[in-house]
């Protein structure tokens, strides 16, 4: 059964110090693994897609990697504007269901 | 563009009550989704369409009914609205269509949202 475990559930950061949040994954072939970012009373709004192990992206100060087993998004430098829900999501082969993970809350102290 | 919109944002039942959930989109995407999101309990899918007339289940599905009839439309029903319902709804789409002769799957677009109580 495909899985999305995300870790920590809850983070807090004080501005300028950077971390990193974890995705781990079980599926039986990997068609794409999603990062999301999901404000208080929005909808989730797209960050990354990754495709397979070892691609990475970058988008100002986040920047997603990937391996065979877990993705994990660094945020370098955060700033209180960054302080959000980070939505980790995959997409496995011989499917079109979307399995989301519980998400990371993330908060920025200034 | 608008992307993707849905009506109402707010909602309130009586147990026992239907309705129906409106989602539309206008980036002619195949790809269409709804969701549910408790605490603690991350997106859940219900249902999903990857095209006009094609509809499947997803993980909790019980208690609704979708339908597509159209590219741009994808309507969640309550037929009997239960307390176990309360949430927020999500709809979602995405392009199936590859890029550059490649068959890629492509980020979903979310609504605002609907957040519905039933008593």
């Amino acid at each position: 059964e495909d899985q999305v475990t995300q870790s920590p559930e809850a983070l807090r950061l004080q501005e300028g110090e950077s971390s990193s949040l974890n995705c781990s994954y079980t599926v039986s072939g990997l068609r794409g693994l999603f990062w999301y970012r999901q404000d208080p009373g929005k909808g989730p709004e797209f960050l990354f897609t990754l495709y397979s192990a070892g691609e990475e992206k970058e988008k100002e100060r986040l920047k997603a990697t990937l391996t065979k087993k877990e993705s994990f998004l660094h945020i370098t430098a955060p700033k209180p504007e960054d302080s959000a829900t980070y939505l980790c999501a995959v997409l496995s082969s011989g499917t079109y269901k979307y399995i989301f993970g519980t998400g990371t809350r993330l908060k920025v102290l200034a | 563009n608008a992307g993707v919109t849905q009506t109402p944002k707010f909602q309130v039942l009586k147990t026992g009550q239907s309705m129906t959930l409106q989602c539309a989109q206008d980036m002619n995407h195949e790809y269409m989704s709804w969701y549910r999101q408790d605490p603690g309990m991350g997106l859940r899918l219900i249902h999903y369409s990857v095209g006009a007339g094609i509809t499947d289940q997803g993980e909790v599905p019980n208690g609704y009914n979708v339908s597509r009839s159209t590219t741009e439309d994808f309507p969640l029903r309550l037929l009997s609205a239960a307390p176990s319902q309360t949430s927020v709804y999500f709809c979602a789409s995405s392009s199936l269509e590859g890029r550059g002769g490649s068959r890629f799957y492509n980020e979903q677009f979310f609504g605002p949202g609907t957040r519905l109580t039933v008593l």
